[in-house]
C-alpha cells in the first residue's frame, strides 16, 4: 500500500532562519507531488506541484522553493523565514486509477515561525 | 476563475442529529468531486469521489450528491457521533491537464454530547 511521511512533525523557527521540510512517499512510483499550505481558519493553498525529477511548478510566487531531487521525495525549503510563512503545509500525492486522480496527504507540519 | 463554495462556514449540532453541508463550485470542465474529512492538525482523507454520471455516493453514514447541471454537491451526515467532528472539504478537479484541484475553505463541524 501506498505510504506519505512529512518530517518533522511540528516546527518552531525563528524569522530569518532557514527551512527544509522533507517528504516522501512509499509503494508508488512516478506520482504526481504537491504542496500546501493551510493558515489558521483557511483553505488549502496549492504552493508547488510537480510531474516529474527535478520538474516543479509554482503556483504562488514567495519566498519558498520546492526541489524533488528523488522520484518519491518532495523538499519544501526557504533561505529567510517569514512571519507570514507560519502555517499547517500538507504534502500530497496523486495518481491516476481507473480514469480518476486520486489525491492523498501526508500527516502534515506544523511551522510556527516566531 | 475555478472557484468552489462551502456553506455554512461552521455548524454545531448535537450527537445523533443529522447535517447537510453544501458545495457550488464554477470548475469547468468538470472531471470529479470529492469531499475530504480534516481531523485538527491532520492531513485530510477522501470520503467520497463521484464523477460526472454519479449523482450519489455513500460511505457509512456519510451520503454525497452531486447535480452536475446545477453545479452543486452535498454532503449529509446520518446520526452524527463526537468523532465526526472536523473540517470538511469540497474539492473539485478539473478534467484534462495535470491535476490541480481547486479546494474549498471547508466547513468546520462541532458535534456535541
Amino acid at each position: 500500500s501506498q505510504t506519505i511521511h512529512q518530517w518533522p512533525a511540528t516546527l518552531v523557527q525563528p524569522v530569518g532562519s532557514p527551512l527544509s521540510l522533507e517528504c516522501t512517499v512509499e509503494g508508488t512510483s512516478n506520482p504526481n507531488l504537491y504542496w500546501y499550505r493551510q493558515a489558521a481558519g483557511r483553505g488549502l493553498q496549492l504552493l508547488f506541484y510537480s510531474v516529474g525529477i527535478g520538474q516543479i511548478s509554482s503556483e504562488v510566487p514567495q519566498n519558498l522553493s520546492a526541489s524533488r531531487p528523488q522520484d518519491r521525495q518532495f523538499i519544501l525549503s526557504s533561505k529567510k523565514l517569514l512571519l507570514s510563512d507560519s502555517g499547517f503545509y500538507l504534502c500530497a500525492w496523486s495518481v491516476r486509477l481507473a480514469g480518476v486522480y486520486e489525491q492523498y496527504f501526508g500527516p502534515g507540519t506544523r511551522l510556527t515561525v516566531t | 476563475k475555478n472557484q468552489v463554495e462551502q456553506s455554512p462556514q461552521s455548524l454545531i449540532i448535537l450527537e445523533g442529529k443529522n447535517c447537510t453541508l453544501q458545495c457550488n463550485y464554477t470548475v469547468s470542465p468538470f472531471s470529479n468531486l470529492r469531499w475530504y474529512k480534516q481531523d485538527t492538525g491532520r492531513g485530510p482523507v477522501s470520503l467520497t469521489i463521484m464523477t460526472f454520471s454519479e449523482n450519489t455516493k455513500s460511505n457509512g453514514r456519510y451520503t454525497a450528491t452531486l447535480d452536475a447541471d446545477t453545479k452543486q454537491s452535498s454532503l449529509h451526515i446520518t446520526a452524527s457521533q463526537l468523532s465526526d467532528s472536523a473540517s470538511y472539504i469540497c474539492v473539485v478537479i478539473e478534467s484534462g491537464g495535470s491535476y490541480i484541484p481547486t479546494f474549498g475553505r471547508g466547513t468546520s463541524l462541532i458535534v456535541h454530547p
